[in-house]
């Protein structure tokens, strides 16, 4: 079946935009997690939603970054007014949510983001 | 601070040869251990997970899990070109969030 599918793969902004990324998770994933991955890292996480409550979002770095999952399906990862810092890949993954072990997790392909 | 310790490397081995990948964790609460390769320019892609002691084998791949000394390992038998990637560890508690390492770059040689 269809994997996790994240748009845009790139997107290039300039510093003090907002920017918005996608992600579609596993039909019948119910968690949702994002991370980013710096060049040479493993990936960090972020956030993470169990249908569509945000269960912790211990790891966005400041209150720029803001993530939703509206319907428990689709989820959003939103950067306002970007800074450079924020450039790198932004990966989304899904997974089942229980069964052992429920976080077994499924990435997507990444958005690669570059702010100028 | 929870913290995934891995080797970065580069671990190069032989055509044929087992490659061994290790791991270390900081966190006795973890309870899931995953190994992720991950291709260059390529997203991680899940080879394999293990959550009791002991050995669990898939193919040409064995983890190792040995919760007293918390650490993980991934042996690759019969190491072919096409396994050379960097191979992450990570390891997740009853939060269902995971905890990653830096991987280790492994390359196989012809």
């Amino acid at each position: 079946g269809a994997g996790v599918s994240q748009s845009p793969r790139y997107k290039v902004t300039k510093r003090g935009q907002d920017v918005a990324l996608r992600c579609d998770p596993i039909s019948g994933h119910v968690s949702l997690y994002w991370y980013r991955q710096a060049l040479g890292q493993g990936p960090e996480f972020l956030t993470y939603f169990n249908y569509e409550a945000q269960q912790d979002k211990s790891g966005l770095p400041n209150d720029r970054f803001s993530a939703e999952r509206p319907e428990g399906s689709i989820s959003t990862l939103t950067i306002q007014r970007t800074e450079q810092r924020d450039s790198a890949m932004y990966r989304c993954a899904s997974s089942l949510g229980f069964g052992l072990p429920g976080n077994t997790q499924y990435f997507g392909p990444g958005t690669r983001l570059t702010v100028l | 601070q929870k913290e995934v310790e891995q080797n970065s490397g580069p671990l190069s081995v032989p055509e044929g040869a087992i490659a061994s990948l290790n791991c270390t964790y900081s966190d006795r609460g973890s309870q899931s251990f995953f190994w992720y390769r991950q291709y260059s320019g390529k997203s991680p892609e899940l080879i394999m997970f293990i959550y009791s002691n002991g050995d669990k084998e898939d193919g040409r791949f064995t983890a190792q899990l040995n919760k007293a000394s918390q650490y993980v390992s991934l042996l690759i038998r019969d190491s072919q070109p096409s396994d050379s990637a960097t191979y992450l560890c990570a390891c997740g508690g009853s939060n269902y969030k995971l905890t990653f390492g830096k991987g280790t770059l492994l390359t196989v040689n012809p």
